[in-house]
């Protein structure tokens, strides 16, 4: 079974850009998370989806958002960008809503100049 | 605010050696208690998903064991090798946020053959 996939792995973006990112999630998986990894604040969770409606949300502004499609693919936005927002951002997709393994993608390192 | 914490924040210690890690978090509204080992350039890679007081979990030469009531953790090496080197997470799920998973900084092992 495919892992979890997302794309694009790397990306270089100015200022004031957006971007969006996209998870493809483990087949069967309904459940998609979203994390923010910086070297100071370590794994930060953004927001979660299930079903293509978003359950979850972290404390991230507004600028950050995201959706689900129907074959559960995940997509999330960063509008005007900051420099800030340079991270590796992960998903993780779930088989069930709550209290199981969460399976990681290899992550898109974003980097804006 | 909800605090997952790691301890040691790094450990070195040469290959056949037994170490161990703690992981203290809130004890209040538990709902599930994740450990990930996280390679250099690779994606999290589930460890254990423990629930349970008491719960102890094994998988080849790792371990872990868990205390809700106090709200600890303990992951165990028996007989590090280098290809244990990672920085292994632990993740506190909460019992009213699903997915939302609240990670520690991690602690970095590094293993000398």
């Amino acid at each position: 079974k495919a892992g979890v996939t997302q794309t694009p792995r790397y990306l270089i973006k100015t200022r004031g850009q957006q971007v969006t990112l996209s998870c493809s999630p483990i087949s069967g998986h309904r459940s998609v998370s979203w994390y923010q990894q910086t070297p100071g604040q370590g794994l930060q969770f953004l927001f979660e989806y299930f079903s293509e409606t978003q359950r979850n949300k972290g404390n991230f502004p507004g600028r950050f958002s995201g959706r689900q499609f129907s074959n559960s693919r995940s997509e999330m936005n960063v509008s005007t960008l900051e420099l800030g927002d340079s991270a590796l951002y992960l998903c993780a997709s779930t088989l069930l809503p709550v209290g199981e393994t969460q399976y990681f993608g290899p992550g898109t390192r974003l980097l804006v100049l | 605010i909800l605090n997952v914490e790691q301890s040691p924040q790094s450990l070195h210690v040469q290959e056949g050696d037994s170490t161990n890690f703690t992981c203290s978090f809130p004890s209040s509204n538990f709902y599930a208690l994740h450990w990930y080992r996280w390679e250099t350039a690779k994606s999290p890679e589930a460890l254990f998903v423990m629930t349970l007081n008491g719960d102890e979990k094994k998988k080849g030469r790792i371990s872990a064991t868990l205390n809700t009531k106090e709200g600890y953790s303990y992951l165990y090496i028996k007989g590090s090798q280098p290809e244990d080197s990672a920085t292994y997470l632990c993740a506190w799920g909460h019992m009213e946020y699903g997915n939302k998973l609240v990670f520690g900084a991690g602690t970095i092992l590094r293993v000398k053959s």
